[in-house]
């Protein structure tokens, strides 16, 4: 199993809408959790940190953390072109300082 | 600096020789990653300094990577022997998290250097 795991895509969705991605984590003693914006060719940019159970907002942005349940997820509301990348989800261990990376979500957005 | 700076930016080398890559980081920030990239994949650790001691160093592949943070500022990755599997895009990131702190720790990305091994 691996540590950090994402659906590659491609997601599609158009315009408008709310785009929704999602990460599941394999280490319970987990505390930091991030998502990562990455264009093509150029380096990740962080989006969103989520420390805590519950949802955070951040403008369009809304990140969720379930512990329990190990889930990690990310919306996109009112999608945009420019939203279209590959996202990245990111965790921090229990125990060490290394930021754990998934393989990513490439999104596109149908305008 | 404003940002995280590496050079060079693109390196293309023959199988067998010696590559230095250098990452600047964001000043004041304490912590230094190395991560490498490969097409279509996430970024995958390498190594960690918290100052100029390497704090994690397991994901070095192999003994061919070595890198280094001789001031606590600048680091230097240095792979020997290199082989055709080191090519992919090597990226630094700096942060001002202070090691064990909840709720800190956000990344920052340089603009990676690519390597290409011929």
């Amino acid at each position: 199993q691996k540590e950090v795991e994402q659906n590659s895509g491609p997601l599609s969705v158009p315009e408008g809408a709310i785009a929704s991605l999602n990460c599941t984590y394999s280490d319970r003693g987990s505390q930091s959790f991030f998502w990562y914006r990455q264009y093509s060719g150029k380096s990740p940019e962080l989006i969103m940190s989520i420390y805590s159970n519950g949802d955070k907002e951040d403008g369009r942005f809304t990140a969720q953390l379930n512990k329990a349940s190990q889930y990690v997820s990310l919306l996109i509301r009112d999608s945009q072109p420019s939203d279209s990348a590959t996202y990245l989800c990111a965790v921090r261990g229990g125990g060490n300082e290394k930021l754990t990376f998934g393989t990513g979500t490439r999104l596109t957005i149908i305008p | 600096g404003a940002g995280v700076s590496q050079t060079p930016s693109n390196k293309v080398t023959e199988k067998g020789k010696y590559v230095e890559l250098r990452c600047d980081p964001i000043s004041g920030h304490t912590a230094l990653y190395w991560y490498r990239q490969s097409l279509g994949q996430g970024p995958e650790f390498l190594i960690y300094f918290q100052g100029t001691g390497a704090a994690d160093d397991s994901g070095l592949p192999n003994d061919r990577f070595f890198a280094v943070r001789p001031e606590g500022s600048v680091s230097t990755l240095k792979i020997q022997r290199t082989e055709r599997g080191d090519s992919a895009v090597y990226l630094c990131a700096s942060s001002s998290r202070l090691a064990g702190a909840i709720g800190t720790g956000e990344l920052f990305f340089g603009e990676g250097s690519r390597l290409t091994v011929l």
